[in-house]
């Protein structure tokens, strides 16, 4: 079965400091791994997905994440926290085969303090 | 191209009652997905539509229903209405599934008295 832990539902960072929201997950197979974030009153939008291709994924607004198999995880980063980034982020797995079923991790809510 | 659109975006119910929301995916779009998200339980998934047919289906119970008509656009039911489905209900839709990215809908708020 999957599952996605994300550790720590609160992070509070300062402007400009590093963003890290931590990622583990559980899949049988090789899993298609997504990060999405959502702004209050909205929905979901991804930040970027690993479908294999390349361990260290680009996403938009200088976000990456880097898919490590050996320790099941895959953390988001970004160098410079703005105050925009506050925000909820959703780490999720998938598996592509037999249908569509995606897992979410359970959120890690971002503050950024000024 | 349009977003995905979920109608209406706010319903107040009472208990017992039934309700149907809607989602119109992005066009070209064959898979949708229905998401129930609560503070207490996170992002749950209720089921995936490809091609008018289920192709996965969450944990809950059959008071919980869906459809997918000939033009991807999807509905989902919920019959005799409970305290507990209070909730954000958002819907999905991607390509075909699998490991293709999903847009995600605003989201109609649901709330049960």
């Amino acid at each position: 079965a999957q599952s996605v832990t994300q550790l720590g539902s609160h992070v509070s960072v300062s402007e400009g400091a590093l963003v890290l929201l931590r990622c583990n997950y559980s899949s049988s197979v090789p899993p298609y791994l997504f990060w999405y974030v959502q702004y209050p009153n909205q929905g979901l939008q991804l930040l970027l997905k690993y479908t294999s291709a390349a361990t260290l994924v680009k996403g938009i607004n200088d976000f990456e994440a880097e898919f490590k198999k050996s320790e099941t995880s895959f953390h988001l980063t970004k160098p410079s926290a703005h105050m925009s980034d506050a925000a909820e982020y959703f780490c999720a797995v998938t598996r592509g085969t037999g249908g569509f079923k995606t897992i979410f991790g359970a959120g890690t809510r971002l503050f950024v303090k000024a | 191209k349009a977003g995905v659109t979920q109608t209406p975006r706010y319903l107040i119910k009472t208990r017992g009652q039934q309700v149907t929301l809607s989602c119109s995916p992005i066009s070209g779009h064959r898979s949708v997905s229905w998401y129930q998200q609560t503070p207490g339980q996170g992002l749950q998934f209720l089921f995936e539509y490809f091609s008018e047919t289920q192709r996965n289906k969450g944990n809950f119970p059959g008071r919980f229903s869906g459809r997918q008509f000939s033009n991807s656009r999807s509905e989902m039911n919920v019959s005799t209405l409970e305290l507990g489905d209070s909730a954000l209900y958002l819907c999905a839709s991607s390509c075909a599934g699998g490991g293709d990215e999903q847009f995600f809908g605003p989201g109609t708020r649901l709330t049960v008295l």
